[in-house]
């Protein structure tokens, strides 16, 4: 099945700063990557995700890129601002009608301000 | 529509009680998957389902789990006997999906303390 990791599970910027965030999965068929956001004590929440007819794609402040040669995907976070502060997953799903989402351990992302 | 909602909020029981969680997706959504989330273990998936009848559930970790949905509009997560390490946050969250729409969105979660 597949497998997906990030590192490293840690992450601290100052605030302004751009942060990265990493993942890998193992699944060459696997074609939706989103990622979640989840706030201390809070549900998980889709802030952006990408197909795997893309490349990059961005909303404001964040980006993600995604390289199938290689089997990563990065999430990128620029003017990072305290509210960034969360755990951050990564996921990956054959989607369509196996639509199972498989999830990364997730990263704390601490922006010190 | 009020999302995903999930019943307790928190439980607290004693090792070898059972324990049901309860979750009503969101209205016309064809999917619904069960996850723990531990600091070790981050989030697993436990089951999923797909118009009420169970897709894959081989990440119920033994016996004791079982999770059914008897409707499109409810399902249960069933442990029993608990053990303290089966103590965790426990979301359920569901979908519609599509090409277009594979988002998953979570309830709140359900808080479990086994001692």
């Amino acid at each position: 099945g597949e497998n997906v990791e990030q590192h490293p599970s840690t992450l601290s910027v100052q605030e302004g700063d751009s942060a990265v965030i990493k993942c890998t999965y193992s699944d060459s068929a696997s074609n939706y990557f989103p990622w979640y956001k989840q706030e201390l004590g809070k549900r998980p929440q889709l802030i952006i995700d990408i197909r795997s007819n893309v490349g990059e794609k961005k909303d404001q402040r964040i980006a993600v890129t995604l390289n199938k040669t290689a089997k990563h995907f990065s999430l990128h976070i620029t003017e990072t601002q305290p509210e960034d502060s969360a755990v951050y997953f990564c996921a990956a799903s054959l989607g369509g009608a196996n639509s199972k989402l498989t999830f990364g351990k997730g990263i704390t992302l601490s922006v010190r301000p | 529509d009020a999302g995903v909602i999930q019943s307790p909020r928190h439980e607290v029981t004693e090792m070898g009680q059972e324990v049901t969680l309860r979750c009503k997706p969101i209205s016309g959504h064809d999917y619904l998957f069960w996850y723990r989330q531990t600091m070790m273990r981050g989030l697993e998936l436990l089951i999923y389902f797909n118009n009420n009848v169970p897709i894959d559930d081989s990440g119920m970790p033994e016996d004791r789990f079982s999770a059914k949905m008897p409707n499109a509009s409810f399902s249960t997560l069933k442990i029993q006997p608990s053990e303290p390490r089966d103590s965790a946050v426990y979301f359920c969250a569901s979908s519609l999906v599509g090409f277009r729409n594979t988002e998953a969105f979570f309830g709140q979660g359900t808080r479990l303390t086994v001692v």
